[in-house]
């Protein structure tokens, strides 16, 4: 059971480049989500899938794009990077809703630099 | 909406000190509340979580109890260790929304 796994740890891109960051979780998890993380702004939701086959947008969308391609996997899509989103991406899941109650589990994150 | 603030860091303390972190929210309704550790070079993981007023959450000697009447909690440790360094998240989740509202976490350093 290795949880929520990420690929891969670090990435170097120019301007203009494009990527994919993938994650998987294998805890049978519903809803799965990404994160950026820059200094002194905490964590921000970029997308969320509730459900396979469902994604929603978050705090700050723009510039990215996922697919929820099974209940396993749910990849982050930088279509042209910019220096703007040099970030810690994080993916995490949770379980099926029980009330309020479900808390996250977050894979170790992928640090990208764009320069 | 929902929102969560926490005590800006960074907070530096000796070992064996007290610890307090505070963290208030706004909310409707009855959120369950969490506090989230990162450790230098690791994901966040759940350190404890309360799901209704009055309820205390406790692990590793960290506490915080759900304070409906402050809108707060507030992270306690009586005594804490080298160990302990990390950067502490405070989180709220409403009972009929899918996503956590993470504040913006508190960088603690512990003096040996």
């Amino acid at each position: 059971n290795a949880g929520v796994t990420q690929t891969p740890k670090f990435q170097v891109l120019k301007t203009g480049q494009s990527m994919t960051l993938q994650c998987a979780q294998d805890m049978n998890h519903n809803s799965m989500y990404w994160y950026r993380q820059d200094p002194g702004m905490g964590l921000r939701l970029i997308y969320y899938s509730a459900s396979e086959g469902t994604t929603d947008k978050g705090e700050v969308p723009n510039g990215y794009n996922v697919s929820r391609l099974n209940k396993r996997e749910f990849s982050l899509r930088l279509e042209s990077a910019a220096p703007s989103q040099t970030s810690v991406y994080f993916c995490a899941s949770s379980p099926p809703r029980d009330g309020s109650k479900e808390t996250q589990y977050f894979g170790p994150g992928t640090r990208l630099l764009v320069l | 909406g929902d929102s969560v603030t926490q005590m800006e860091g960074p907070v530096t303390l000796s070992e064996e000190a007290f610890l307090t972190i505070n963290c208030t929210y706004t909310a409707t309704g009855y959120p369950s509340l969490f506090w989230y550790v990162q450790y230098p070079g690791e994901g966040l993981q759940l350190l404890l979580k309360a799901t209704k007023a009055d309820d205390k959450g406790s692990n590793k000697g960290f506490e915080a109890t759900y304070r409906k009447e402050t809108t707060s909690f507030h992270l306690e440790k009586g005594s804490v260790q080298v160990s302990d360094s990390a950067v502490y998240f405070c989180a709220l989740k409403g009972s009929s929304a899918s996503k956590i509202i993470f504040g913006s976490g508190t960088r603690l350093s512990i003096r040996p």
